[in-house]
């Protein structure tokens, strides 16, 4: 079976530009998140979807951040304009669609901003 | 205010000991609870879940659950340096369907 994949797995671009994060979940996971790991933190939720619909996305910063994941599958994340304080490491992961189930991640993207 | 604490660590164990991280977290209610395991520069995997009080094992690795304490942790026994990692504790909190995770504790297995 074949894991999350998520590309680029680099980035890095100056402030104030735009940029794009691709995700493909695992096969038959309806469920997608994306999430933002600072540097010796925890993951934390930007949004999440259930098929095609976003049904978290609370904490997700929409005057710059916005999300889409079209016919369900495959989600991107952008950020317009870049500001210094958004690297980190953006990581996809998807899950079964029943609450408890585990998440599985992708490698995700580090993203630096200078 | 969902919170998941861990001990940022780093523990060090010397190889062949068993280590012991722990966890809390606020909401009572909550039912499922999670450890990953996070290599430097990779992402989270997971090691186990558990949903129930008491003890689970696999293999080497036994996840305690606590929820009168809010308490949940995980034992490795026999560490190796291969074990050497930043481990992440995750709780689905009650009414809510998406895992909060804890900062994470560094491990470091020493040979």
């Amino acid at each position: 079976e074949a894991g999350v994949v998520q590309s680029p797995r680099y980035k890095i671009i100056e402030k104030k530009q735009p940029v794009a994060f691709w995700c493909n979940p695992i096969s038959g996971h309806n469920t997608l998140y994306w999430y933002r790991q600072n540097l010796g933190q925890g993951p934390e939720l930007l949004i999440r979807y259930e098929n095609e619909e976003a049904v978290d996305d609370s904490q997700l910063p929409k005057d710059r951040f916005s999300a889409e994941r079209l016919k369900g599958v495959d989600s991107t994340l952008k950020i317009q304009p870049a500001e210094l304080g958004d690297s980190a490491v953006y990581l996809c992961a998807s899950s079964l669609e029943q609450s408890n189930s585990p998440l599985h991640f992708g490698n995700g993207t580090r993203l630096t901003v200078t | 205010q969902k919170e998941v604490e861990q001990n940022s660590g780093p523990l060090s164990v010397p190889e062949g000991a068993i280590a012991s991280l722990n966890c809390t977290y606020s909401d009572r209610g909550s039912q499922s609870f999670f450890w990953y395991r996070q290599y430097s520069g990779k992402s989270p995997e997971l090691i186990m879940f558990i949903y129930s009080n008491g003890d689970k094992e696999d293999g080497r690795f036994t996840a305690q659950l606590n929820k009168a304490s809010q308490y949940v942790s995980l034992l490795i026994r026999d560490s190796q340096p291969s074990d050497s990692a930043t481990y992440l504790c995750a709780v689905i909190y009650s009414g809510y369907s998406t895992l909060t995770f804890g900062k994470g504790t560094m491990l470091l297995v020493s040979p």
